[in-house]
């Protein structure tokens, strides 16, 4: 599965976007980009994945470029609870295992 | 949505206790699940695959006497952390993703934090 780059920390205010790059420049053409977070000491929480269109659910929006080697996760509006580390991580489509890199630290500030 | 339950949250005991933790799947059925262990300000590492009626796979550097796999049914699997001592003690973490699918998504229990006195 291809490796993923994160910042290992970013801060944001509260009530603004939270945007969370990620490269993943060797990326092909089976492998979808998945992206968790993890709150201080609980499992993995899955906020969305997706191809190479852009996806929106409740949680969040992912941005994928067309080339493929970044993406972006968006928090719209982000709270203090959305205070977590952030996991981009590339699988390919029939994979099972996920393989974590070591995330952004997200901190929301009043 | 999918839910993945796992027991203990957490435990403390002494050295040389077998510690028995349980992932099961609430929804859904999972032929494969995973456990993980994770360190103080580390990120997650694969110990090994749980495959439903046959043997665990273990990832390198894991040892499958110390760590006792059982998924014994599609929506149950096992580890039993054998003799445990402090440097196992750790945040334990087991996961699965729905049969049907092969683009489903992978969903986490809440872990369990094991201390070993």
């Amino acid at each position: 599965d291809a490796k993923t780059t994160q910042p290992p920390s970013m801060d944001c205010a509260e009530g603004r976007a939270a945007n969370l790059p990620c490269n993943h420049s060797t990326i092909s053409g089976n492998e979808y980009v998945y992206w968790y977070r993890q709150i201080h000491s609980q499992g993995p929480q899955y906020i969305i994945h997706g191809l190479k269109n852009n996806e929106t659910n409740e949680m969040a929006s992912l941005i994928i470029t067309e080339d493929r080697k970044s993406s972006t996760l968006i928090l719209p509006h982000a709270t203090l609870r959305d205070t977590a580390v952030y996991y981009c991580i590339v699988r390919r489509l029939a994979g099972n295992m996920l393989t974590f890199g070591g995330g952004t630290r997200l901190m929301v500030k009043p | 949505g999918a839910v993945v339950s796992q027991h203990p949250s957490r435990v403390i005991c002494k050295s040389g206790t077998s510690v028995k933790i349980e992932c099961r799947s609430l929804d859904f059925q999972a032929t494969t699940m995973f456990w993980y262990r994770q360190f103080p300000k580390q990120s997650l590492m694969l110990m090994a695959t749980s495959n439903e009626g046959s043997k665990a796979t273990y990832e390198q550097g894991v040892e499958k006497d110390k760590f006792l796999i059982n998924h014994a049914s599609l929506t149950l699997s096992t580890l039993t952390v054998t003799s445990a001592h402090p440097e196992d003690s750790s945040f334990y973490i087991c996961s699965a993703r729905p049969g049907q699918g092969i683009n489903q998504p992978q969903h986490f229990g809440d872990g369990t934090r094991l201390s070993i006195l």
